[in-house]
């Protein structure tokens, strides 16, 4: 199975600010990785697929970038409604894996 | 618009099994896969498995082999997932999940359903 580590598992910051959050797999998985946002009773949402493919509607703050082994997805200004919890899921091979995700919290 | 509903929640004591339904909308049913992911309490997100419309024939994680059974009525364009002997660690929210553009990663889900376990 491909392991997948995020890092941070949370981070405070604060409106405005730029945040990157890593992703990294247990072996290659060329640029099969997409990124999803959840908020606290919600369903998750895509975000990018591809690595770096943003989604339609999705705003473009946000980005993702990376292949192989190593991802990040990039909120290039922080707003009120980003504070949510963020994951990583490579889709390469089954079993499909997900990172342990990244909490984003006001600071 | 492309809609994924959910059946409502379940309580279940521990040994019995569950069938969640998803109903889809607003896109050509059997051209998508459908997947279920998991979520227990205050932890991440778990695939459990996938659907394949077309041909009727799935997928699933090894730690739900022989445990759960996806199955897809055409006619209704629902996915069903049934889950077999549950245990408390089975709690969590169930999410249908559709397949992205012929590729395994999720564009639209299910709003989920809450499955508790309790004797």
């Amino acid at each position: 199975d491909v392991q997948m580590t995020q890092s941070p598992p949370a981070l405070s910051a604060s409106v405005g600010d730029r945040v990157t959050i890593t992703c990294r797999a247990s072996q290659t998985i060329s640029a099969w990785l997409a990124w999803y946002q959840q908020k606290p009773g919600e369903a998750p949402k895509l975000l990018i697929y591809r690595a770096s493919s943003l989604e339609s509607g999705v705003p473009s703050r946000f980005s993702g970038s990376g292949s192989g082994t190593d991802f990040s997805l990039t909120i290039s200004s922080l707003q009120p409604d980003d504070f949510a919890t963020y994951y990583c899921q490579q889709y390469v091979s089954f079993p499909l894996t997900f990172g342990g995700g990244t909490k984003v919290e006001i600071k | 618009q492309v809609q994924l509903v959910q059946s409502g929640a379940e309580v279940k004591q521990p040994g019995a099994s569950v069938k969640v339904s998803c109903k889809a909308s607003g896109y050509t049913f059997y051209a998508y896969y459908m997947h279920w992911v998991r979520q227990a309490p205050g932890q991440g997100l778990e695939w459990m498995g996938v659907f394949k419309p077309t041909s009727g024939s799935t997928d699933y994680a090894q730690k739900f082999q022989g445990r759960v059974t996806m199955t897809g009525d055409v006619s209704t364009t629902t996915v069903y997932l049934e889950v077999y002997g549950l245990q408390s660690d089975d709690t969590a929210v169930y999410y249908c999940a559709r397949n992205g553009a012929g590729h395994n990663y999720f564009d639209f889900w299910g709003r989920g359903t809450q499955v508790t376990v309790s004797s």
